[in-house]
């Protein structure tokens, strides 16, 4: 089953603006992650944030945690037409064993 | 390429038929694990080889699913007497585990299944 879901279902932008995606989850975590996805590359991990952090920068990627909200956001800024793919947000509860559970994701599309 | 490799990439069969997909972890990694993704939803764990040993199975592994990594290196899922309800990507991932850190899993292109 999912652990959560993602909001929007699908966002459409232009080129250069800023896309926010969310993610909320239900049970305790050790951390989560978001994916990538489309059709040419597969899923491609983007960034990973520990529960006892609250936000991390990767290039022009920022996630945010809110464990007592259990929610995750994700900012890409800048977008670029090759940005267009589903993003997932993904949690882990242990550190070791890393079964990942995955939300429905995000569908963005970014115009020229 | 160095990545986690899927074979087929695609593969129809009529139900009933059984299906066997492969995976070629990154060559270090240690750790396999099994997705399965439909249309529109996030993947859903299956599996988890730790080497070769199946450390975990989900629930959605019917008895139909069975999955080996004989050698603690490459992997197959087989899919016997297949419903139309297995048509879904299937998903490989590897990552090398270490038991008190995160393990950054590596994912292949999938296996795209249609059952007609």
């Amino acid at each position: 089953s999912q652990q959560g879901e993602e909001d929007p279902q699908a966002l459409s932008i232009q080129e250069g603006e800023n896309a926010t995606m969310n993610c909320s989850y239900k049970t305790s975590i050790n951390n989560l992650q978001w994916y990538r996805q489309n059709s040419g590359r597969g899923l491609v991990h983007l960034i990973l944030i520990r529960s006892n952090e609250r936000e991390k920068h990767s290039g022009r990627l920022r996630v945010t945690l809110d464990t007592s909200k259990k929610s995750s956001s994700l900012l890409i800024t800048a977008s670029r037409a090759a940005d267009t793919a589903s993003y997932f947000c993904a949690t882990a509860v242990n550190t070791g064993f890393q079964k990942l559970v995955f939300g429905t994701g995000t569908r963005l599309l970014v115009s020229p | 390429d160095t990545g986690v490799s899927q074979n087929p990439r695609h593969k129809i069969t009529k139900r009933g038929q059984n299906v066997t997909f492969r995976c070629d972890p990154i060559s270090e990694h240690n750790r396999l694990y099994w997705y399965r993704q439909t249309l529109g939803q996030g993947p859903e764990f299956l599996t988890y080889f730790q080497n070769e040993a199946q450390l975990e199975k989900s629930r959605l592994l019917s008895d139909r699913f069975s999955a080996e990594r004989p050698k603690g290196s490459f992997s197959t899922l087989e899919i016997q007497r297949t419903e139309q309800g297995d048509s879904a990507m299937y998903l490989c991932a590897s990552s090398f585990g270490r038991p008190d850190s995160y393990n950054e899993q590596f994912f292949g292109p999938g296996t795209r299944l249609t059952v007609l």
